[in-house]
């Protein structure tokens, strides 16, 4: 089956620093959705991707959609402590079986 | 609104007993599912439904049961819990487009223990 796969881990990153998840798949991605979720809180919907290539931004937030559909990328510049949470990457499947990556999980020291 | 709701927050159960854990939703969502979060596991996707009368297995469906007789209820049934079912049970709402998904909506969880 469809594998979903995020790199780091986990990542530690002195606040002012710039973070970046990225998301790769076994096979091409339908839509890719990014969510955050905050220690002991739910996954909250950040953004989808749908085309080919495709970049958005949310303030300090820039997300990719590879050119393949095979990968995806979560770019934060200037971290805070507003930031910390696990980042999760997530394959719609055209509205059916959504498949999570496993998370990266951000730290952000003040 | 209240977005989607989930019942108990928290749950003890011994090996062997059964129990439903309640979602319900006030959107007017046709599509909900199921996920289980473990420690380093991410989500994983145990039912989903994309409308009433329609349910369909995820990832990890073994040991649970789902029914979806309304828009706005979609209750997950431990049959026999053990052990292994030990963990946060997220559900999960959203509209369906033309397209495909979009975004969910997810409850607040409910953290199982099984001893």
């Amino acid at each position: 089956g469809q594998q979903v796969m995020q790199i780091p881990q986990y990542q530690h990153v002195q606040e002012g620093e710039d973070f970046t998840t990225y998301c790769n798949s076994s096979t091409t991605l339908s839509n890719i959705q990014w969510y955050k979720q905050r220690p002991g809180g739910h996954p909250v919907f950040l953004i989808q991707l749908v085309k080919s290539g495709e970049v958005k931004k949310q303030k300090r937030l820039t997300f990719q959609f590879g050119e393949a559909k095979k990968n995806s990328s979560l770019h934060i510049t200037a971290t805070q402590t507003t930031d910390v949470g696990t980042y999760f990457c997530a394959d719609d499947n055209y509205g059916q079986n959504f498949v999570f990556g496993p998370g990266t999980r951000l730290s952000v020291l003040p | 609104n209240a977005g989607v709701t989930q019942t108990p927050k928290f749950q003890v159960l011994k090996t062997g007993q059964s129990m439903t854990l309640q979602c319900a939703q006030d959107m007017n969502h046709e599509y909900m599912s199921w996920y289980r979060q473990d420690p380093g596991m991410g989500l994983r996707l145990i039912h989903y439904s994309v409308g009433a009368g329609i349910t369909d297995q995820g990832e990890v469906p073994n040991g649970y049961n789902v029914s979806r007789s309304t828009t706005e209820d979609f209750p997950l049934r431990l049959l026999s819990a053990a052990p292994s079912q030990t963990s946060v049970y997220f559900c999960a709402s959203s509209y369906l487009g033309l397209a495909g998904g979009h975004e969910q909506f997810f409850g607040p969880g409910t953290r199982l223990t099984v001893l």
